[in-house]
């Protein structure tokens, strides 16, 4: 079974730049989340899917990030205007059953860097 | 709000040696608990859970245990082996949320030869 997949790995970039993370879920999983990691922290949750629906974003800074899961399948999580606190790792998981709580897969992250 | 607190924060051990570590949770209403391992330049990978109708489970060298009226629960590894070295997070799910889980701050653990 493949898991779930993010791209890129690593990026850098100016501080006021945009950016954009990309990630397929595990084939037939319905939620998927994306989690930001700051170093030495555990993953906090930024927002969660359920299929093609925003089940919960009540962490994301919507001022500056946003996101997106068009198809219920894959799923983009874009920062614009980055902030150098914004630097961290952006983790991407789904979870296969709906509306019930069941363990979640994690992606290996896109190590985010904003100088 | 809801918060897991996870402690230590580093734990060093001898390899063959036993390794604990403990968190506690907030949120009553919270009835699964996965524990993750997360090696460096990795994503964290399930390596047991427990829900809330059981008290104790037990996979090889490793077992979490959970005390609901306390509101904690505990991961524990046996026999430890350098490659268990690694970060590992505690977590609980969050209300009647779906799939919605609140993470502690992670534990470095360190198994030395």
């Amino acid at each position: 079974e493949a898991g779930v997949a993010q791209s890129p790995r690593y990026k850098i970039i100016e501080k006021r730049q945009s950016v954009a993370f990309w990630c397929n879920p595990i084939s037939g999983h319905a939620t998927l989340y994306w989690y930001q990691q700051i170093l030495g922290q555990g993953p906090k949750l930024l927002i969660q899917f359920q299929n093609n629906g925003v089940v919960d974003d009540s962490q994301l800074p919507k001022d500056r990030f946003s996101a997106e899961r068009l198809k219920g399948v894959d799923s983009t999580l874009k920062i614009q205007p980055a902030k150098l606190e914004d630097s961290a790792v952006y983790l991407c998981a789904s979870s296969l059953v709906e509306g019930a709580v069941t363990e979640a897969f994690f992606g290996q992250g896109t190590r985010l860097t904003v100088v | 709000g809801e918060n897991v607190e996870q402690h230590p924060s580093t734990l060093s051990v001898q390899e063959g040696d036993s390794a604990v570590i403990k968190c506690t949770y907030s949120d009553s209403a919270s009835n699964y608990f996965p524990w993750y391992k997360q090696e460096l330049g990795k994503g964290p990978q399930l390596i047991i859970d427990i829900r809330s109708n059981v008290g104790e489970k037990k996979d090889q060298r490793i077992a979490v245990t959970l005390n609901k009226t306390a509101k904690h629960f505990s991961l524990h590894i046996t026999e430890t082996q350098p490659e268990d070295s690694a970060v590992y997070f505690c977590a609980a799910s969050v209300g009647n949320s779906w799939g919605k889980f609140q993470f502690g701050a992670g534990t470095q653990v360190v198994v030395t030869p």
